[in-house]
Protein backbone atom coordinates (compact mmCIF):
# COMPACT_ATOMS: atom_id res chain seq x y z
CA UNK A 1 0.00 0.00 0.00
CA UNK A 2 1.21 3.23 -0.78
CA UNK A 3 2.29 5.98 1.82
CA UNK A 4 -0.02 8.43 0.51
CA UNK A 5 -3.34 7.42 -2.14
CA UNK A 6 -5.42 9.55 -4.17
CA UNK A 7 -8.02 8.70 -6.67
CA UNK A 8 -6.15 9.71 -10.19
CA UNK A 9 -9.70 10.41 -11.88
CA UNK A 10 -9.72 12.13 -14.27
CA UNK A 11 -12.99 14.02 -12.79
CA UNK A 12 -15.09 15.71 -15.41
CA UNK A 13 -17.22 18.15 -13.77
CA UNK A 14 -19.36 21.48 -15.70
CA UNK A 15 -18.69 24.51 -14.53
CA UNK A 16 -19.72 25.90 -11.59
CA UNK A 17 -19.96 22.38 -10.17
CA UNK A 18 -18.59 21.21 -6.31
CA UNK A 19 -15.96 18.60 -6.84
CA UNK A 20 -14.39 17.04 -3.87
CA UNK A 21 -11.03 14.71 -3.95
CA UNK A 22 -9.68 12.80 -1.38
CA UNK A 23 -6.17 11.65 -0.26
CA UNK A 24 -5.47 8.82 1.88
CA UNK A 25 -2.11 8.75 4.33
CA UNK A 26 -0.91 5.65 6.12
CA UNK A 27 1.40 7.11 8.73
CA UNK A 28 -0.53 7.97 11.71
CA UNK A 29 2.80 10.56 12.85
CA UNK A 30 2.07 13.01 9.98
CA UNK A 31 1.65 16.10 10.88
CA UNK A 32 1.32 18.53 8.21
CA UNK A 33 -0.81 18.58 4.96
CA UNK A 34 -1.07 20.39 2.02
CA UNK A 35 -2.60 20.28 -1.63
CA UNK A 36 -0.61 21.81 -4.25
CA UNK A 37 -1.78 22.06 -7.74
CA UNK A 38 0.01 21.04 -10.50
CA UNK A 39 -0.55 22.24 -14.28
CA UNK A 40 1.09 20.61 -17.21
CA UNK A 41 3.88 19.75 -15.43
CA UNK A 42 5.02 22.77 -14.46
CA UNK A 43 5.64 23.01 -10.72
CA UNK A 44 3.51 22.35 -8.08
CA UNK A 45 1.86 25.29 -6.29
CA UNK A 46 0.92 25.53 -2.89
CA UNK A 47 -2.90 25.73 -2.41
CA UNK A 48 -3.49 24.97 0.98
CA UNK A 49 -1.91 23.95 3.88
CA UNK A 50 -3.63 21.64 6.63
CA UNK A 51 -2.37 21.68 10.50
CA UNK A 52 -5.15 20.80 12.14
CA UNK A 53 -9.25 19.83 11.33
CA UNK A 54 -8.99 22.45 8.55
CA UNK A 55 -8.45 25.36 5.96
CA UNK A 56 -10.64 27.70 3.95
CA UNK A 57 -9.99 29.76 1.54
CA UNK A 58 -12.73 31.41 -1.30
CA UNK A 59 -14.03 28.47 -3.25
CA UNK A 60 -11.44 25.91 -1.48
CA UNK A 61 -12.29 24.34 1.60
CA UNK A 62 -9.63 21.43 3.15
CA UNK A 63 -10.77 19.23 5.99
CA UNK A 64 -8.40 16.89 7.83
CA UNK A 65 -9.45 13.70 9.21
CA UNK A 66 -6.81 12.21 11.60
CA UNK A 67 -9.28 9.22 13.14
CA UNK A 68 -9.89 8.14 9.58
CA UNK A 69 -6.16 9.48 8.11
CA UNK A 70 -7.66 11.22 5.40
CA UNK A 71 -7.44 14.91 3.99
CA UNK A 72 -10.32 16.32 1.79
CA UNK A 73 -10.58 19.36 -1.05
CA UNK A 74 -13.65 20.69 -2.07
CA UNK A 75 -13.71 23.15 -4.63
CA UNK A 76 -16.91 24.84 -4.92
CA UNK A 77 -18.60 26.77 -8.34
CA UNK A 78 -15.55 25.18 -10.78
CA UNK A 79 -13.91 27.46 -12.79
CA UNK A 80 -12.28 26.44 -16.22
CA UNK A 81 -8.99 27.70 -14.98
CA UNK A 82 -9.23 24.96 -12.03
CA UNK A 83 -8.78 22.07 -14.78
CA UNK A 84 -5.39 21.07 -13.10
CA UNK A 85 -3.78 17.88 -11.39
CA UNK A 86 -4.29 18.13 -7.25
CA UNK A 87 -1.53 16.59 -5.72
CA UNK A 88 -1.54 15.59 -1.67
CA UNK A 89 1.33 15.92 -0.18
CA UNK A 90 1.81 14.38 3.68
CA UNK A 91 5.09 15.69 6.12
CA UNK A 92 5.48 12.74 8.26
CA UNK A 93 7.60 14.59 11.03
CA UNK A 94 8.97 11.43 12.29
CA UNK A 95 11.86 12.12 13.95
CA UNK A 96 13.53 15.08 11.77
CA UNK A 97 12.13 14.26 8.67
CA UNK A 98 10.48 16.66 7.03
CA UNK A 99 10.43 15.39 3.18
CA UNK A 100 6.97 15.36 1.72
CA UNK A 101 5.22 11.88 0.27
CA UNK A 102 3.24 12.27 -2.33
CA UNK A 103 -0.08 11.10 -3.69
CA UNK A 104 0.00 10.47 -7.35
CA UNK A 105 -2.39 13.31 -7.89
CA UNK A 106 -6.24 13.45 -9.21
CA UNK A 107 -6.72 15.18 -12.48
CA UNK A 108 -9.71 17.46 -12.83
CA UNK A 109 -11.22 18.70 -16.23
CA UNK A 110 -13.87 21.14 -15.78
CA UNK A 111 -15.43 21.65 -18.72
CA UNK A 112 -17.39 24.78 -19.88
CA UNK B 1 15.40 36.49 -4.54
CA UNK B 2 11.92 35.97 -3.54
CA UNK B 3 10.98 33.01 -5.96
CA UNK B 4 13.14 29.52 -6.23
CA UNK B 5 15.30 29.47 -9.20
CA UNK B 6 16.24 26.65 -11.56
CA UNK B 7 18.77 26.23 -14.08
CA UNK B 8 18.46 25.22 -16.78
CA UNK B 9 15.02 24.69 -18.12
CA UNK B 10 16.05 21.66 -19.62
CA UNK B 11 18.92 19.46 -20.37
CA UNK B 12 20.08 16.90 -22.91
CA UNK B 13 22.49 14.37 -22.75
CA UNK B 14 23.57 11.44 -24.01
CA UNK B 15 23.67 7.74 -21.79
CA UNK B 16 26.68 8.36 -19.54
CA UNK B 17 27.34 11.94 -19.73
CA UNK B 18 27.13 14.00 -16.81
CA UNK B 19 24.55 16.25 -15.95
CA UNK B 20 24.22 19.32 -13.58
CA UNK B 21 21.53 21.25 -12.21
CA UNK B 22 21.47 24.28 -9.99
CA UNK B 23 18.45 25.21 -7.62
CA UNK B 24 18.61 29.25 -5.85
CA UNK B 25 16.44 28.81 -3.00
CA UNK B 26 14.15 31.90 -1.79
CA UNK B 27 16.41 34.09 0.50
CA UNK B 28 15.94 33.28 3.88
CA UNK B 29 14.74 29.82 3.27
CA UNK B 30 16.97 27.86 5.27
CA UNK B 31 15.73 23.98 4.20
CA UNK B 32 16.63 22.95 0.36
CA UNK B 33 15.01 19.92 -1.22
CA UNK B 34 15.56 18.34 -4.37
CA UNK B 35 12.62 15.65 -5.85
CA UNK B 36 12.47 13.79 -8.86
CA UNK B 37 9.10 13.58 -10.88
CA UNK B 38 9.05 10.66 -13.73
CA UNK B 39 6.16 9.94 -15.50
CA UNK B 40 2.46 9.10 -14.04
CA UNK B 41 3.76 12.69 -11.81
CA UNK B 42 4.96 10.28 -9.45
CA UNK B 43 7.12 12.49 -7.08
CA UNK B 44 10.40 11.01 -5.28
CA UNK B 45 12.49 12.40 -2.67
CA UNK B 46 16.03 12.83 -3.28
CA UNK B 47 17.86 14.52 -0.56
CA UNK B 48 17.49 17.78 1.87
CA UNK B 49 19.51 20.50 3.23
CA UNK B 50 19.42 22.75 5.84
CA UNK B 51 21.98 25.46 4.89
CA UNK B 52 24.84 23.46 3.50
CA UNK B 53 24.57 20.70 5.67
CA UNK B 54 22.44 17.44 3.91
CA UNK B 55 19.73 16.94 6.32
CA UNK B 56 18.00 13.98 4.88
CA UNK B 57 19.59 12.01 2.13
CA UNK B 58 17.88 8.75 2.60
CA UNK B 59 16.51 8.70 -1.26
CA UNK B 60 19.77 9.33 -3.21
CA UNK B 61 21.03 6.68 -5.30
CA UNK B 62 24.43 7.05 -4.08
CA UNK B 63 26.38 5.51 -7.26
CA UNK B 64 25.94 8.35 -9.60
CA UNK B 65 23.89 10.83 -7.75
CA UNK B 66 25.23 13.85 -5.67
CA UNK B 67 24.34 16.91 -4.22
CA UNK B 68 26.24 20.09 -2.97
CA UNK B 69 24.44 23.78 -0.81
CA UNK B 70 27.50 25.81 -0.36
CA UNK B 71 27.45 29.30 1.05
CA UNK B 72 26.70 31.69 -1.45
CA UNK B 73 26.42 29.45 -4.50
CA UNK B 74 23.75 27.78 -5.76
CA UNK B 75 22.61 24.53 -4.66
CA UNK B 76 23.85 21.82 -6.98
CA UNK B 77 22.60 18.48 -8.14
CA UNK B 78 25.17 16.48 -10.18
CA UNK B 79 24.75 13.11 -12.19
CA UNK B 80 27.59 11.46 -13.26
CA UNK B 81 26.97 8.60 -15.73
CA UNK B 82 23.44 9.71 -16.96
CA UNK B 83 21.11 6.42 -17.56
CA UNK B 84 17.70 6.20 -19.72
CA UNK B 85 15.86 6.19 -16.39
CA UNK B 86 17.25 9.28 -14.76
CA UNK B 87 15.21 11.30 -17.84
CA UNK B 88 12.56 13.72 -15.41
CA UNK B 89 12.05 16.63 -14.35
CA UNK B 90 13.80 17.69 -11.16
CA UNK B 91 12.47 19.79 -8.99
CA UNK B 92 13.71 21.99 -6.37
CA UNK B 93 12.31 22.87 -3.25
CA UNK B 94 12.93 26.01 -0.32
CA UNK B 95 11.55 26.41 2.67
CA UNK B 96 12.01 28.49 5.67
CA UNK B 97 12.35 26.26 9.00
CA UNK B 98 10.48 23.66 10.68
CA UNK B 99 8.66 25.24 13.73
CA UNK B 100 5.84 26.65 13.73
CA UNK B 101 2.69 26.52 11.53
CA UNK B 102 3.49 27.10 8.17
CA UNK B 103 7.66 27.35 8.08
CA UNK B 104 7.59 23.68 6.83
CA UNK B 105 5.65 24.60 3.79
CA UNK B 106 7.64 23.80 0.53
CA UNK B 107 7.63 26.29 -2.14
CA UNK B 108 9.18 25.03 -5.48
CA UNK B 109 11.24 26.41 -8.86
CA UNK B 110 10.20 25.52 -12.41
CA UNK B 111 12.07 22.54 -12.52
CA UNK B 112 14.38 20.69 -14.62
CA UNK B 113 13.77 18.70 -17.87
CA UNK B 114 16.41 15.82 -17.91
CA UNK B 115 16.11 13.80 -21.11
CA UNK B 116 18.74 11.51 -21.70
CA UNK B 117 18.91 9.75 -25.21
Amino acid sequence: RKEVEQDPGPFNVPEGATVAFNCTYSNSASQSFFWYRQDCRKEPKLLMSVYSSGNEDGRFTAQLNRASQYISLLIRDSKLSDSATYLCAVNAHAGNNRKLIWGLGTSLAVNP
Amino acid sequence: GEEVAQTPKHLVRGEGQKAKLYCAPIKGHSYVFWYQQVLKNEFKFLISFQNENVFDETGMPKERFSAKCLPNSPCSLEIQATKLEDSAVYFCASSPSDRGYGTDTQYFGPGTRLTVL
